[in-house]
């Protein structure tokens, strides 16, 4: 089955402990993206990486960072959490947005709380 | 830069009623739009998109959307709403060559028995 998979799907920490979310798709998709939603703003872009080894920044990459050392994998690094990252986090894939109508897949999510 | 607005954070509809949630986005030049749905504890799922072409879309679970390039619109409807509806609803945009897909603020729609 087609899907992205990420983990873990909760996770409470406490400030300053380094976590890992991991993200895995399985559709051979050369884009993947991170989210994270929060109540009323929507889903904003924290990075995003077109191909392995190409990563970007999104709208709200400060306190994150992220690898591509292979095709399916993008996994989130919080080096040192802090509670205004307390959020709901989704990876997204798809094909090149550069075709313009490559929907985005979703994860199902991880819900994050940082004390 | 791109910008999308969801008129409306939460709407409620009877079941059987119609379904109309409302999207509108600031481009001078179409972009890629799409709708995505949430259900609870899950990530979101393509409704359906626009790209080019016609510009009534159909989608899954009986949901369209028409782009309306004069009203920079891409509205949501269904002409009859079923419980199972009831979940967030987001519209996004991407303009055309870029990566970004720009989210609304959603939209979470209940539906009354």
């Amino acid at each position: 089955e087609a899907q992205v998979t990420q983990n873990p799907r909760y996770l409470i920490t406490v400030t300053g402990k380094k976590l890992t979310v991991t993200c895995s798709q399985n559709m051979n998709h050369e884009y993947m993206s991170w989210y994270r939603q929060d109540p009323g703003l929507g889903l904003r872009q924290i990075y995003y990486s077109m191909n392995v080894e190409v990563t970007d920044k999104g709208d709200v990459p400060e306190g994150y960072k992220v690898s591509r050392k292979e095709k399916r994998n993008f996994p989130l690094i919080l080096e040192s959490p802090s509670p205004n990252q307390t959020s709901l986090y989704f990876c997204a894939s798809s094909f090149q947005p550069g075709q313009g109508n490559s929907p985005l897949h979703f994860g199902n999510g991880t819900r994050l709380t940082v004390t | 830069a791109q910008s999308v607005t969801q008129l409306g954070s939460h709407v409620s509809v009877s079941e059987g009623a119609l379904v109309l949630l409302r999207c509108n986005y600031s481009s001078s030049v179409p972009p890629y739009l799409f709708w995505y749905v949430q259900y609870p504890n899950q990530g979101l799922q393509l409704l359906l998109k626009y790209t080019t072409g016609a510009t009534l879309v159909k989608g899954i679970n009986g949901f369209e959307a028409e782009f309306k390039k004069s009203e920079t619109s891409f509205h949501l409807t269904k002409p009859s709403a079923h419980m199972s509806d009831a979940a967030e609803y987001f519209c996004a945009v991407r303009r055309r060559g870029a990566q970004k897909l720009v989210f609304g603020q959603g939209t979470r729609l209940t539906i009354n028995p």
